[in-house]
């Protein structure tokens, strides 16, 4: 079974500083995506941003970017020019090829941005 | 605008009790989702539909049904009540079967007594 874990419960940074959020991963599959997903307190869940396993370029999504490590399973977000409105839950998820839609998520890790 | 709507933001609930959790989308979606979050867990998949009246169970599927009678809702029921299922509860809905979840609901927090 895939796994994600997510081992830094929460994490601050200052306004406009660049924060990194860790998350690894757990799996036998060699097709798969990787996302990660934004929860602010209006509990909404947003998708942040996603990477295909194939390929070997990081995504990048304005100033949320990815370090994907396959070998090391290793999924990063790094958020650059940290801005107020970035304050929330973050969860990174892993889909399988045989998985359908069904996502596994990690723990989550509390974001605080700090004025 | 997409949308899924949750009947309810929050409910309190006794133990024993009967409780439908409900949601909409209004996108003509195949797939539905129900999803559990609990502090420390992160979401776990309950139960998903991937068309009417069709349902596969999640990872934690114990303690709940569901029912799909159109394409648009997709009910969530706790058929009794126990304080361990207090949490918030996520719909979601994707048009395609493989892919990401982008459409959730605002969810609701349930609480039983």
């Amino acid at each position: 079974a895939q796994t994600v874990t997510q081992s830094q419960p929460e994490m601050s940074v200052q306004e406009a500083e660049t924060v990194t959020l860790s998350c690894t991963y757990d799996t036998s599959e060699s097709d798969y995506y990787l996302f990660w997903y934004k929860q602010p307190p209006s509990r909404q869940m947003i998708l942040v941003i996603r990477q295909e396993a194939y390929k070997q370029q990081n995504a990048t999504e304005n100033r949320f970017s990815v370090n994907f490590q396959k070998a090391a399973k290793s999924f990063s977000l790094k958020i650059s020019d940290s801005q107020l409105g970035d304050a929330a839950m973050y969860f990174c998820a892993y889909l399988g090829q045989t998985s359908g839609s069904r996502l596994t998520f990690g723990e989550g890790t509390q974001l605080t941005v700090n004025p | 605008d997409v949308k899924v709507t949750q009947s309810s933001r929050y409910l309190v609930k006794r133990t024993g009790e009967k409780v439908f959790l409900e949601c909409v989308q209004d996108m003509d979606h195949e797939n539905m989702f129900w999803y559990r979050q609990d502090p420390g867990l992160g979401l776990r998949l309950i139960y998903f539909s991937y068309d009417v009246k069709m349902k596969e169970k999640g990872d934690i599927p114990e303690g709940y049904s569901v029912s799909r009678e159109k394409k648009e809702r997709f009910s969530l029921i706790l058929e009794s009540a126990s304080t361990n299922q207090t949490s918030m509860y996520l719909c979601a809905s994707s048009l395609v079967f493989w892919g990401a979840l982008k459409y959730f609901g605002p969810g609701t927090r349930l609480t039983v007594t």
